[in-house]
């Protein structure tokens, strides 16, 4: 079955700072890979995705995300945290086979401090 | 793109009773995915519809629950005989096939 960890919970960064949040997924072929962020009280906006191709992949805000197979991680990375990144971030797998049914991650919560 | 629409975006009910919620999708998507999420966690898969079918649901999905599609558009997600542990965030989600899906902003449902 496959399956979403990302191993930190909360990760705090100083304003400026770079980030880089943590994804691993367990599925048995390639998968198409997304990042979400979700504000308090709001629904889930799309940073970035991948499907195939090149494996480092540009989102919206300056994010970018690398594919690794060998590790099966698609870790989040951005250069220099602004204070308006303060938000949940989801990783989520998704699969053809079943109507690109989404599994996601526990999140990790992210706070930025001046 | 007018975005995923939810409504109502709160909604507090006492134990036992019926609760129905909407889901306006992006008008051009086929498909329209129903999910739960509670406090802390990630949110969970419940039904997906293609069109009008629903062609998958989760274990998650009791009894209680059923989700309608009827033209294809709108969807609507009901719970019967709510119970506490039914209180959480649902979200609702559409797609263009398997392109990536658009959030709603969810609808809150506390039981008392």
């Amino acid at each position: 079955a496959q399956s979403v960890t990302q191993p930190d919970i909360h990760i705090t960064v100083s304003e400026g700072a770079s980030l880089e949040l943590r994804c691993n997924y367990s599925y048995g072929a390639t998968p198409y890979l997304f990042w979400y962020v979700q504000s308090p009280g709001q629904g889930l906006q799309l940073l970035l995705k991948y499907f195939s191709g090149d494996t480092l992949v540009q989102g919206i805000k300056g994010f970018e995300a690398e594919f690794k197979r060998s590790q099966s991680s698609f870790n989040l990375r951005k250069p220099s945290v602004h204070w308006s990144d303060a938000a949940e971030y989801f990783c989520a797998v998704g699969t053809a086979n079943t109507g690109n049914q989404f599994y996601f991650g526990t999140g990790t919560s992210l706070t930025v401090i001046p | 793109d007018t975005g995923v629409s939810q409504n109502p975006r709160h909604k507090i009910t006492k134990r036992g009773q019926n609760v129905t919620f909407r889901c306006d999708p992006i008008s051009e998507h086929n498909r329209l995915y129903w999910y739960r999420q509670t406090l802390g966690q990630g949110p969970e898969f419940l039904t997906y519809f293609q069109n009008e079918a629903q062609l998958e649901k989760s274990r998650l999905l009791s009894d209680r629950f059923s989700a309608e599609r009827p033209k294809g558009s709108f969807s609507t997600l009901e719970i019967q005989r709510t119970e506490q542990g039914d209180s959480a965030m649902y979200l609702c989600a559409s797609s263009l096939n398997i392109q990536p899906q658009h959030f709603g902003d969810g609808t809150r449902l506390s039981i008392l």
